[in-house]
């Protein structure tokens, strides 16, 4: 199976800042890659999908890179809203895996 | 407007079955598949398995390989999750969600929250 590595677990951030969070692939995965946000008692949100394509409604802040194995999620300036957890996850031959997540806290 | 709704809180206790239900609405049942996740107290998503809405073909996690079975009602655009042998570890939140068929998911249920307890 294909394991998903995020890091770092747990980023403390302030309104305006710009933050990257990185998912590792155990192998290559093309550009099979998504990233969701959940909020605390909510159901995941799809945010980009094929590594970098924004999920129609998500801001434009957010934005998606990589391919093979490795892949950043980047939030360009953010917001309140934001602080959240994210995860990444992996497709391949109908298997899929998300990463352990990484939760972003409000500095 | 695409709309997944699951099925209401399940109390279980260990050694039972629980069956979860996502009734959608929206689009054409049949053009998507369907994941389960399952997400334990305070802790990550875990993909559990995908059947195709269609042909009923299913993948399933190995870690649940002989519990699980996941199933379709397309009269009603309904999917099903069945897991068996529960154990107190399977205490989750269970979310079902809409593949796209190009490996992500695109529209979750609101999650169904199963308890395995004495």
């Amino acid at each position: 199976d294909i394991q998903m590595t995020q890091s770092p677990s747990t980023l403390s951030a302030s309104v305006r800042d710009r933050v990257t969070i990185t998912c590792r692939a155990s192998q290559s995965i093309s550009n099979w890659l998504a990233w969701y946000q959940q909020k605390p008692g909510k159901a995941p949100k799809l945010l980009i999908y094929k590594a970098s394509t924004l999920e129609s409604g998500v801001p434009s802040r957010f934005s998606g890179s990589g391919s093979g194995t490795e892949f950043t999620l980047t939030i360009s300036s953010l917001q309140p809203d934001d602080f959240a957890t994210y995860y990444c996850q992996q497709y391949n031959s109908y298997s899929y895996t998300f990463g352990q997540g990484t939760q972003l806290e409000i500095k | 407007q695409v709309h997944l709704v699951q099925s209401g809180t399940e109390v279980k206790k260990p050694g039972a079955s629980v069956k979860v239900s996502c009734r959608t609405s929206g689009y054409t049942f049949t053009t998507y598949g369907i994941n389960w996740v399952r997400q334990a107290p305070g802790q990550g998503l875990e993909w559990m398995g995908w059947i195709n809405s269609y042909s009923t073909k299913t993948k399933y996690a190995e870690k649940f390989q002989g519990r699980l079975t996941m199933t379709t009602d397309t009269s009603t655009s309904t999917a099903y999750m069945e897991l068996r042998s529960l154990r107190s570890d399977d205490t989750a939140m269970y979310y079902c969600a809409r593949d796209t068929n190009w490996g992500f998911l695109d529209y979750w249920g609101q999650g169904t929250l199963v308890t395995v307890s004495s």
